[in-house]
């Protein structure tokens, strides 16, 4: 199975921030990767797919990068409503894993 | 507008059965793979199963092959998760989501508790 890891766990940021989120895959797995956002007692929402489409209706302050083992999510300036957890998903092979997360608060 | 609605869950004792059920709208159900994946209270999520656009492909995560089998019936827009054999630790709560490989749309989750 192809490990997902994902860094950091946890994030404590200000509003306004740049903020990174890094993944990294165990093996290549080209740019199937996703970028999920969840809130709590709330359902994923993904925000990239492909490593660097942002999927319609999401802003644009988010956007992804990456190919082969690592890859980034990056928010360029953090918003209120982003306080959130956030997942990424690798669909290159399945069983398909995903990351462990990392949990965005407000510093 | 894309709706995915899961229906089916509830408590269930170890070692019986569920089968959770997936209604979606909105896109063209049969040219998207359907998906299941599930999230115990407090964890990350964890990717259950995949069937292809005609059911003719599947595919499980060992955690539940031999015991959960994924069907879709393209004439309803549905997809179904019958879970046999459940365990403890099949507690979570089941979204279903629509995509290509991987899941993209997602439905609100159903909880499936299994406990004596």
């Amino acid at each position: 199975d192809i490990q997902m890891t994902q860094s950091p766990s946890f994030l404590s940021a200000s509003v306004g921030d740049r903020v990174t989120i890094t993944c990294r895959a165990s093996q290549n797995i080209l740019t199937y990767l996703n970028w999920y956002q969840q809130k709590a007692g709330k359902a994923p929402k993904l925000l990239i797919y492909s490593a660097s489409s942002l999927q319609s209706g999401v802003p644009s302050r988010f956007s992804g990068s990456g190919s082969g083992t690592d890859f980034s999510l990056i928010i360029s300036s953090l918003q209120p409503e982003d306080f959130a957890t956030y997942y990424c998903l690798q669909s290159y092979s399945p069983p398909l894993t995903f990351g462990g997360g990392t949990k965005v608060e407000i510093k | 507008e894309v709706q995915v609605v899961e229906s089916g869950g509830g408590l269930v004792q170890p070692g019986g059965s569920l089968r959770l059920s997936c209604a979606a709208s909105g896109l063209s159900f049969t040219s998207y793979w359907m998906h299941w994946v599930r999230q115990a209270p407090g964890k990350g999520p964890v990717w259950v199963s995949r069937i292809n656009t005609d059911g003719s492909s599947a595919t499980y995560a060992d955690s539940v092959k031999g015991r959960f089998t994924i069907s879709r019936g393209n004439t309803k827009d549905t997809v179904y998760l019958q879970m046999n054999s459940l365990r403890v630790d099949d507690t979570a709560v089941y979204y279903c989501a629509m995509g290509m490989l991987s899941p993209d749309y997602w439905g609100q989750g159903a909880l499936v508790t299994v406990s004596s």
